[in-house]
């Protein structure tokens, strides 16, 4: 079945640039995810690439995608305080079938 | 962009008794909807699928019966957790995808579920 794997935890200090890093198994993952979970709360979809791109920027972030090697990365530049979260990968075949969750990475920023 | 809620956001419960879960799309139409239980420190699990007015699919383990999930409208789509046991203290966490989107869902913010 389809895994996601990602690694559980990344400390930054503030300003810095982080890169959060999730491998995924399925090669017929067509869509990629990544949301950001704060304490508490349910999940904010942060961005998603299509498996077709190997990139998308959006403001501070940046999604890089290396399908051969299934591997996804979120870069966060100029990382704040308020950036402290889980963040999840995900990966799904179709628009409309389910999404499979990778174990989250706790991202700590040190002011 | 597009907004899930869930109602309630916290609920307490005593063993034995049935817990009803709501989740709304309130910007957008939704015909899939997605029910998920998040343990403490760990992934979200998916519990089951479900279609506007049709049969939710459920995933291997979980119990439908225990589980009843209802997709009445392109708008809600409620769980009821029935003789709720300790054992079902979870953070329950609904999505949905837009009818017209490109295909990303779009999460409500979480039900805290604890039986005493």
């Amino acid at each position: 079945g389809e895994d996601v794997e990602q690694s559980l935890f990344l400390s930054v200090r503030e300003g810095d640039s982080s890169v959060i890093n999730c491998t995924y198994t399925d090669s017929s993952s067509t869509y990629l995810y990544w949301y950001k979970q704060e304490p508490g709360a349910g999940l904010q979809l942060l961005t998603y690439i299509f498996s077709n791109m190997d990139m998308k920027q959006d403001q501070r972030l940046t999604v890089l995608l290396n399908k051969k090697d299934k591997h996804l990365s979120l870069r966060i530049a100029d990382t704040q305080t308020g950036d402290s979260a889980i963040y999840f990968c995900a990966e799904s075949r179709e628009g409309y079938q389910k999404v499979t969750f990778g174990t989250g990475t706790k991202l700590q920023v040190i002011p | 962009g597009a907004v899930v809620s869930q109602h309630p956001s916290r609920v307490i419960c005593k063993s034995g008794t049935s817990v009803k879960i709501e989740c709304r799309s309130l910007d957008f139409q939704a015909t899939t909807m997605f029910w998920y239980r998040q343990f403490p420190k760990q992934s979200l699990m998916l519990m089951a699928t479900s279609n506007e007015g049709s049969k939710a699919t459920y995933e291997q383990g979980v119990e439908k019966d225990k589980f009843l999930i209802n997709h009445a409208s392109l708008t809600l789509s409620t769980l009821t957790v029935t003789s709720a046991h300790p054992e079902d203290s979870s953070f329950y966490i609904c999505s949905a995808r837009d009818f017209e989107g490109a295909g990303e869902q779009y999460f409500g913010p979480g039900t805290r579920l604890t039986v005493t």
